[in-house]
């Protein structure tokens, strides 16, 4: 079946920098979705990707869908202490739209 | 709007035990779904719902039943709870489109 994979598992920043982390699947996708999970929280639902090569921004954040469609990434700018969570992407399986697979996230922590 | 809501919160089971987790939502979406929630593993789709009625399995469906008699509930059975049961479950919806997931703020299940 359809894997998706999140590297890094975790990612330790210093308050200031910039990270990226990446999300690949073994299928192509028709669209990859990102969502965020404070601690003791529950997913929140951030942005879609749809179309090859497509790149979005929301503030601080910026997501890319690759040009294949079977990877994206999400880099975030300036880390502040509010970016700290577990970061998770999603695609859906060829042939159903609402079937997600989600990737095992990456885990932020922010050092002040 | 209330968004999604999932009763109870936490709950713990003896081995063999049976419940009900509950999932309303009040944003009319035909799309419902229930993910668990290990360490490491991300989110694992158990079953979903395209719409009152239709029901089909996920990932990881066994030990678990669920039906949708009206668009706001979709309930979430466990026949006999098992150890390896013990997760978080998390609900969620989708509007039409499957533009993104809203999830609940989760039951903390543990079985003994």
């Amino acid at each position: 079946g359809q894997q998706v994979m999140q590297i890094p598992q975790y990612q330790h920043v210093q308050e200031g920098e910039d990270f990226t982390t990446y999300c690949n699947s073994s299928t192509t996708l028709s669209n990859i979705q990102w969502y965020k999970q404070r601690p003791g929280g529950h997913p929140v639902f951030l942005i879609q990707l749809v179309k090859s090569g497509e790149v979005k921004k929301q503030k601080r954040l910026t997501f890319q869908f690759g040009e294949a469609k079977k990877n994206s990434s999400l880099h975030i700018t300036a880390t502040q202490t509010t970016d700290v969570g577990t970061y998770f992407c999603a695609g859906p399986e060829s042939s159903n739209d609402y079937k997600l697979s989600f990737g095992a996230g990456t885990t932020v922590t922010v050092r002040a | 709007n209330a968004g999604v809501t999932q009763t109870p919160k936490f709950q713990v089971l003896k081995t063999g035990q049976s419940m009900t987790l509950q999932c309303a939502q009040d944003m009319n979406h035909e799309y419902m779904s229930w993910y668990r929630q290990d360490p490491g593993m991300g989110l694992r789709l158990i079953h979903y719902s395209v719409g009152a009625g239709i029901t089909d399995q996920g990932e990881v469906p066994n030990g678990y039943n669920v039906s949708r008699s009206t668009t706001e509930d979709f309930p979430l059975r466990l026949l006999s709870a098992a150890p390896s049961q013990t997760s978080v479950y998390f609900c969620a919806s989708s509007p039409p489109g499957a533009l993104g997931q809203y999830f609940g703020p989760g039951t903390r299940l543990t079985v003994t």
